[in-house]
Formats: structure tokens, C-alpha cells, sequence
């Protein structure tokens, strides 16, 4: 069965430090990889995708993320993280359309001042 | 350009009744999808719509149907409401079915059973 897993339920960093929330996927063949990052109160934002080409995505506020096929994963990073960012972030994978895509459990981040 | 809109945003019903609840895409986006997001079961793929028709369907009882309007809006319906169907209710919408095709979501609307 197709599946997302993000290992880690909740991450703690200090503003300023560097970020690396986990996502590994379990499908047929690679499928596309979506992060997106949700607030409380609010829906879904997305933050970067990868259909294919350079392993390494930018997305939008300073988030990246690296796709390895070999580990089966797509792991998100930030270089220097803002108290701003502290939401929910979800990690999603579809190789039908774009409507029906999986999701993880989620990562809940807290920064710490 | 106004984003995906979903009303109500709160609701509150008891055990055995039935809900409507309402998504408006982005202009010019035909194709919409709904999902379920709870604690316990995360996000949960319901259906998706795209011109009208029903292209997917998620693993949820018949109690749980949706339509699209000519216009794009489209509507979910579930009847003879349980405890467990509480949930954020999240609509999204994209140009098209392509999955390459950005999703772009709505607030969500936040349903209580009691």
C-alpha cells in the first residue's frame, strides 16, 4: 500500500538553529513529493514540490528539500529557523492526480526564543 | 485573486443528523477534492471532482457524497452524522487533475458532533 511516514511527531528547535523535518515514502514507483505547512486555524500552504530533475527544491520561505530515491526519502530543511515558522508540517506524495495525494501524520515544530 | 473559500466555517450538529457543507475553488479551477483531517487518522483523502464528475473516491462509507456544480463549487454531504465524523473538513482546489497541478486549500471547516 502507498504510503507517507514522517517519523518524527514533534520537533523542537531554537530560533536560529537549523531545521530538518523527516518524510520517507513507501510507493510503486517514485511518485511526486509535496511539503506543505498548515497553522492552526488555517488549511494547507504548500511549501515546495518535487515531480523530477534536481534532487535538491527550494521552496518558498527558505524551506528546501533534498529528494533521495535511494533512502526513499524527501526531507525538508531550513538553514536558520523564525519563530514565525512554528506550525504543523505535512509531507505528501500522489502518482495519480494531483487531488488524491497521501499524506504523513505530520511534524508539529515549536520554536523555542 | 480570492482564494479557496469554504462555509460554514464552524458548525455543530448531534448524532443522526446530516450536514452540507460548501467549497468555493479559485476562479478558473475545475478541479476540487476534499479531505478529512482528524488527531487520530491525520488526513484522509474523501473524493475529488474535476468538470463535474467524480474522478476519485477515498475509503469512506456512503454516507459521506459529494457533487460539483457547473461553476466548480462543489458540496459535501454526510448523512446520519457519528461521533467519529468530527473533523476539519478541508476542501482544495487546482487548475486541473494534472499532478503536477498545485493545490491550493481552503480553512477548512470545522465540524462537531455531538
Amino acid at each position: 500500500a502507498q504510503s507517507v511516514t514522517q517519523p518524527d511527531i514533534h520537533i523542537t528547535v531554537s530560533e536560529g538553529a537549523s531545521l530538518e523535518l523527516r518524510c520517507n515514502y513507501s510507493y510503486g514507483a517514485t511518485p511526486y513529493l509535496f511539503w506543505y505547512v498548515q497553522s492552526p486555524g488555517q488549511g494547507l500552504q504548500l511549501l515546495l514540490k518535487y515531480f523530477s530533475g534536481d534532487t535538491l527544491v527550494q521552496g518558498i520561505k527558505g524551506f528546501e528539500a533534498e529528494f533521495k530515491r535511494s533512502q526513499s526519502s524527501f526531507n525538508l530543511r531550513k538553514p536558520s529557523v523564525h519563530w514565525s515558522d512554528a506550525a504543523e508540517y505535512f509531507c505528501a506524495a500522489t502518482n495519480t492526480n494531483a487531488g488524491k495525494s497521501t499524506f504523513g501524520d505530520g511534524t508539529t515544530l515549536t520554536v523555542k526564543p | 485573486k480570492a482564494g479557496v473559500t469554504q462555509t460554514p466555517r464552524y458548525l455543530i450538529k448531534t448524532r443522526g443528523q446530516q450536514v452540507t457543507l460548501s467549497c468555493s475553488p479559485i476562479s478558473g479551477h475545475r478541479s476540487v477534492s476534499w479531505y478529512q483531517q482528524t488527531p487520530g487518522q491525520g488526513l484522509q483523502f474523501l473524493f475529488e471532482y474535476f468538470s463535474e464528475t467524480q474522478r476519485n473516491k477515498g475509503n469512506f462509507p456512503g454516507r459521506f457524497s459529494g457533487r460539483q456544480f457547473s461553476n466548480s463549487r462543489s458540496e459535501m454531504n454526510v448523512s446520519t452524522l457519528e461521533l467519529g465524523d468530527s473533523a476539519l473538513y478541508l476542501c482544495a482546489s487546482s487548475s486541473t487533475p494534472t499532478s503536477t497541478d498545485t493545490q491550493y486549500f481552503g480553512p477548512g471547516t470545522r465540524l462537531t458532533v455531538l
